[in-house]
């Protein structure tokens, strides 16, 4: 079965520091490998997507996660956070079928 | 519209009454699923359709819950007897195929509360 772990369920940096949001899955095939970002009273927009084409996935407003195979993991980086970055942050996998496995989310505040 | 449009925004219900949750996803997407999120979780998985089959319904709670999509377009969840721990947010997402690799495009969810 398919499974994502998210590492941290909040997460506090400061203004302009590297934005670091762990998570590693389980899978006995490669997966398809998502992150999506939630702000309040919204539903869940993507943030970027892992499909094998590269290991090192740019998504929008900055952020990237790199896939590593070796280490069964997917984690998402910013180099520098931003204020509006303060949001919930969720990991995503989908098998071969059509079922998403979501982690339990990280909440990732940002102080100024 | 250009994004998935999900209506009511928000419900309260008493308990034991049934609900109708609509879901508009975006043209022309054949698949959509539904997801129920708790409070400080993620989604977890309700169902799925593929224009109007519905494939997989292994995440539906109880048989109160019911989905359906007609025409392949608009899809409706329906929850009957509603007991208080049906309170949470029902999301629903479409994607323009069924393939692994394309994203899920979410709605904005109704926020449903059983008093």
């Amino acid at each position: 079965a398919q499974s994502v772990t998210q590492l941290g369920s909040h997460v506090s940096v400061s203004e302009g520091a590297l934005v670091l949001l762990r998570c590693n899955y389980s899978s006995s095939v490669p997966p398809y490998l998502f992150w999506y970002v939630q702000y309040p009273n919204q539903g869940l927009q993507l943030l970027l997507k892992y499909t094998s084409a590269a290991t090192l996935v740019k998504g929008i407003n900055g952020f990237e996660a790199e896939f590593k195979k070796s280490e069964t993991s997917f984690h998402l980086t910013k180099p520098s956070a931003h204020m509006s970055d303060a949001a919930e942050y969720f990991c995503a996998v989908r098998n071969t079928g059509n079922q998403f496995y979501f982690g339990t989310g990280t909440s990732l505040t940002v102080i100024p | 519209g250009a994004g998935v449009s999900q209506s009511p925004r928000y419900k309260v219900a008493k308990r034991g009454q049934d609900v109708a949750l609509r879901c508009d996803p975006i043209s022309g997407h054949v698949s959509l699923f539904w997801y129920q999120q708790a409070l400080g979780q993620g989604p977890e998985f309700l169902t799925y359709f593929q224009n109007e089959a519905q494939l997989d319904k292994s995440g539906l709670p109880s048989d109160r819950f019911f989905a359906e999509r007609p025409e392949g377009s608009v899809s409706t969840l329906k929850i009957q007897r509603t007991q208080q721990e049906d309170s949470a947010v029902y999301l629903c997402a479409s994607s323009l195929t069924g393939q692994g690799n394309q994203p899920q495009h979410f709605g904005d969810g109704t926020r449903l509360s059983i008093l």
